[in-house]
């Protein structure tokens, strides 16, 4: 099982252009977790879906940020338009029994 | 609300010491209390969980819900034990975990 896999890696982009970050998780997994991690904030929850339905998205920061999960094996987090400030690594994790499973994240650079 | 501290940024330690990395949190329901960590270029995972009670890589770490914190420790760290670690909660009927900033231990030989 090769775990929570996210794409790309690393995503190096310019100020004011779009952003979409994918995350396929665990087959089997009912919950999906969108994190952030910056060195000033830690790691902060932006959204999370339960059977593919947003639950809870008080933790995107604004409207630029959203995110989709059509289908169990497949989601999304999209930043349009990106900032400078949203340079982070952007982690994806599914749920099984109270154990959350990460992603490799995705290194995200704004310039 | 929801609220885990994690006070210190970097704990630097040298091999065979006894490592305390420090979590309190603020949650005025029963709360369960993870820790996870992060080592160098792998992924975020579960180190261990209060209610299962158990030891693992020789952490272990005890729910204080009088002091409300939910320290991790080691009697005698390892280099190997060198990452990032995150103690997190989770509130009763919530499904979401509020995680620490993190403390980056350095295990030096």
């Amino acid at each position: 099982d090769a775990g929570v896999i996210q794409s790309p890696r690393h995503e190096v982009t310019e100020m004011g252009q779009e952003v979409t970050l994918r995350c396929k998780p665990i087959s089997g997994h009912d919950y999906l977790f969108w994190y952030r991690q910056t060195m000033m904030r830690g790691l902060e929850l932006l959204i999370y879906f339960n059977n593919n339905v947003p639950i809870d998205d008080s933790g995107m920061p604004e409207d630029r940020f959203s995110a989709k999960m059509p289908n169990a094996s497949f989601s999304t987090l999209k930043i349009q338009p990106s900032e400078p400030r949203d340079s982070a690594v952007y982690f994806c994790a599914s749920r099984f029994s109270d154990t959350q499973y990460f992603g490799p994240g995705t290194r995200l650079t704004v310039l | 609300a929801q609220r885990v501290t994690q006070p210190e940024k970097l704990l630097s330690v040298f091999k065979g010491a006894p490592v305390e990395l420090k979590c309190n949190y603020s949650y005025s329901g029963s709360p369960e209390l993870f820790w996870y960590v992060q080592y160098s270029r792998q992924r975020l995972q579960l180190l261990l969980r209060h209610i299962s009670r158990e030891s693992i890589k020789g952490f272990t770490a005890d729910l204080n819900k009088g002091e409300t914190s939910f320290h991790l420790k080691k009697p005698f760290a390892q280099e190997e034990d060198s990452a990032m670690y995150y103690c997190a909660l989770k509130g009763t009927g919530f499904q979401k975990l509020v995680f620490g900033t993190g403390t980056r231990l350095l295990v030096s030989p």
